[in-house]
């Protein structure tokens, strides 16, 4: 089993549309995740962090289950501009900051 | 959010020549610094882990003597790719570590001819 796993997609939906990416990860012991966005010929941007509770910005919910490990992104009212490749990381186990990256949920918003 | 530069924004070389690529972070410390490569629609490939002060950890299949590694400092690190080769040609990025999450440079386009 990969370290970090997503559906690469593509998930082509309309504007206004709700979608939700998951990514599973096989060390038990990680402690920290996180969502970031990728747009073509750019660098990855921090989304946002994923925490036990579940947390919420805006449109986007981010929600953890450790038992089953797996996290996952809701994006909700989805606009054009949400269209970019959605990358889950988490951290290698006992070292903060030092983190595992899925291969990107590919994401395109259509008029 | 930290932010994290990185220097050329892009280089066009030639063959056999070598290129240097830096990566700030401008207002953070950094004790781990990573090296990244993407090729086009293709996911991010880490090649290194670079800790202040000590030899970088390369990842399998990246050749050490070819992609040179230097973290002089908690603010900047540097990645030297020798003897360019037109299958070097990518996009190298870097990031930076605040001990809690990892902050991304703009990336480096590398062309070699």
């Amino acid at each position: 089993r990969k370290e970090v796993e997503q559906d690469p997609g593509p998930f082509n939906v309309p504007e206004g549309a709700t979608v939700a990416f998951n990514c599973t990860y096989s060390n038990s012991a990680s402690q920290s995740f996180f969502w970031y966005r990728q747009d073509c010929r750019k660098e990855p941007k921090l989304l946002m962090s994923v925490y036990s509770s579940g947390n919420e910005d805006g449109r986007f919910t981010a929600q953890l289950n450790r038992a089953s490990q797996y996290i996952s992104l809701l994006i909700r009212d989805s606009k054009l501009s949400d269209s970019a490749t959605y990358l889950c990381a988490v951290n290698r186990g006992g070292s903060q900051g030092n983190l595992i990256f899925g291969k990107g949920t590919k994401l395109s918003v259509k008029p | 959010g930290a932010v994290v530069s990185q220097h050329p924004s892009w280089v066009i070389c030639k063959s056999g020549t070598s290129v240097k690529i830096e990566c700030r972070s401008l207002d953070f410390q950094a004790t781990t610094m990573f090296w990244y490569r993407q090729f086009p629609k293709q996911s991010l490939m880490l090649m290194a882990t670079s800790n202040e002060g000590s030899k970088a950890t390369y990842e399998q299949g990246v050749e050490k003597d070819k992609f040179l590694i230097n973290h002089a400092s908690l603010t900047l690190s540097t990645l030297t790719v020798t003897s360019a080769h037109p299958e070097d040609s990518s996009f190298y990025i870097c990031s930076a570590s605040d001990g809690y999450t990892q902050y991304f440079g703009p990336g480096t386009r590398l062309t070699v001819l």
